[in-house]
C-alpha cells in the first residue's frame, strides 16, 4: 500500500528554466494540496486540488507557478522561469475526502534547488 | 485570512526534561491538528482534537484543546532522543484547505 509519492526527490535548476514537480497521492485519494518549506521554517500551504479542478490556489504566486490534477496521472506543480528565490522544499499532501476533519498524508518532498 | 501561531519558536531540553509547544489560533476553530516532522523528513499526522477542553494521549504525549476552542497544546513527559523534531499544529480553513502553525523546533540534549 504505496504511500504519497513524490517526485524527483531532488531537483537541480539554473535560473529561468522550468521545474516540474510529481506527486501520486495515496491509493483511493483523490485530494491533494502542495506546501512550500524553506529552511527552518513552516509549511506554506499554496493550491488545493481535487480531480481536475482547482480548490483553492490561494497560496500560489500569481506569475510562473501553476497546479494541475488530471484524470489521469499525478499531480504536477509547474514553475517556468526559476529564479533562486524558488528553492525549497516541496512537500505534497492528500486525503480521502474533503472536510474539516481529513488526516493529511505527506510525501517525502522534492527539494528544488535553483543554481 | 487564518493565522495560526506556535510558541515557542525553539526549545532545546535535556533529556528527561518536560516540553510544551502551544498553538493559537485568532478564530474559533472547528477542530485541530498536530504533526511532526523530524529533521530531513516530512510531516506525519499525530493527533486530531474535536471536542472542547479534549485532552488525549499517546504514551508520553498529551494533547488539550483549549475550551473556546482558539487554542491548543502539545505536552511531551520526560523527553527521549527520538523526540527531536518540529511540532506542528495544524487547522482547516475555508474551503478545507489545511493552515499550519509556525512550528515548534525541539532539540533534546542527552
Amino acid at each position: 500500500n504505496a504511500g504519497v509519492m513524490q517526485n524527483p526527490r531532488h531537483l537541480v535548476r539554473r535560473r529561468g528554466q522550468e521545474a516540474r514537480l510529481r506527486c501520486s497521492p495515496m491509493k483511493g485519494h483523490s485530494h491533494v494540496y502542495w506546501y512550500r518549506q524553506l529552511p527552518e521554517e513552516g509549511l506554506k500551504f499554496m493550491v488545493y486540488l481535487q480531480k481536475e479542478n482547482i480548490i483553492d490556489e490561494s497560496g500560489m504566486p500569481k506569475e510562473r507557478f501553476s497546479a494541475e490534477f488530471p484524470k489521469e496521472g499525478p499531480s504536477i506543480l509547474r514553475i517556468q522561469q526559476v529564479v533562486r528565490g524558488d528553492s525549497a522544499a516541496y512537500f505534497c499532501a492528500s486525503s480521502q475526502d474533503r472536510g474539516p476533519n481529513e488526516k493529511l498524508f505527506f510525501g517525502s518532498g522534492t527539494q528544488l534547488s535553483v543554481l | 485570512g487564518q493565522q495560526v501561531m506556535q510558541i515557542p519558536q525553539y526549545q532545546h531540553v535535556q533529556e528527561g526534561e518536560d516540553f510544551t509547544t502551544y498553538c493559537n489560533s485568532s478564530t474559533t476553530l472547528s477542530n485541530i491538528q498536530w504533526y511532526k516532522q523530524r529533521p530531513g523528513g516530512h510531516p506525519v499526522f499525530l493527533i486530531q482534537l474535536v471536542k472542547s477542553g479534549e485532552v488525549k494521549k499517546q504514551k508520553r504525549l498529551t494533547f488539550q484543546f483549549g475550551e473556546a476552542k482558539k487554542n491548543s497544546s502539545l505536552h511531551i513527559t520526560a523527553t527521549q532522543t527520538t523526540d527531536v523534531g518540529t511540532y506542528f499544529c495544524a487547522v482547516a480553513s475555508g474551503t478545507y484547505k489545511y493552515i499550519f502553525g509556525t512550528g515548534t523546533r525541539l532539540k533534546v540534549l542527552a
